[in-house]
């Protein structure tokens, strides 16, 4: 798997769109972006995922640079339930390496 | 709810201990993922089944075991256990094991070795 880097923490406004940053500067063209939180202990939860086109879910969006190497979920209202840890995962494999994520604390 | 279930949510053993961990994946699931979460390593990959056989091992110590049964349900063997064994173990599965297609993890099984 790719390297990802995320930044450790960050806050955002209930109703507001959460924009989660993603680098991937060493990703091979055919590993995929994957994003998925866990909350507080429980298991994770996918949200979604890309190759190279941006993608759109219930749960959120993906924005993928045209050179592959940073991408960014968005979370378009997010609520106090959306504060959890974010995974970002480049990979062409079925086995997901998780980092460390970023925190996101959504705040009212 | 990710339709995979886990078994026991908690369980407290002493150290030497062997203990079973089960997990039932989505239904149409064949491929099964065990991972652990532990405080200081994050989540980590152990190994992973497809239709009953093996696919992927990670690090997975010896003294740890897996098994897909007929019925697609998957056990994980912890033998000898040790304090640092301490830890949430997920249970995850998907449709095929490629990397198009999407793993939905169990809520875990907390294991306390004291």
């Amino acid at each position: 798997d790719a390297k990802t880097t995320q930044p450790t923490s960050m806050d955002c406004a209930e109703g507001r769109a959460a924009n989660l940053p993603c680098n991937h500067s060493t990703i091979s063209g055919n590993e995929y972006v994957y994003w998925y939180r866990q909350i507080h202990s429980q298991g994770p939860q996918y949200i979604i995922h890309g190759l190279k086109n941006n993608e759109t879910n219930e749960m959120a969006s993906l924005i993928i640079t045209e050179d592959r190497k940073s991408s960014t979920l968005i979370l378009p209202h997010a609520t106090l339930r959306d504060t959890a840890v974010y995974y970002c995962i480049a990979s062409n494999d079925y086995k997901l390496s998780f980092g460390a994520g970023t925190t996101v604390t959504v705040r009212a | 709810d990710s339709g995979v279930t886990q078994t026991p949510k908690h369980l407290i053993t002493a150290t030497g201990q062997r203990v079973t961990l089960r997990c039932s994946p989505r239904s149409g699931d064949l491929s099964v993922y065990w991972y652990q979460q532990s405080l200081d390593q994050g989540l980590q990959f152990l190994i992973q089944y497809y239709n009953g056989e093996e696919r992927a091992k990670g690090n997975i110590l010896e003294r740890f075991s897996a098994q897909q049964f007929p019925d697609l349900h998957s056990e994980l063997n912890l033998s000898s256990l040790e304090l640092g064994d301490s830890a949430l173990y997920f249970c995850a599965s998907s449709v095929g094991y490629t990397e198009r297609n999407t793993i939905y993890f169990g809520e875990g099984s907390w294991l306390t070795v004291v």
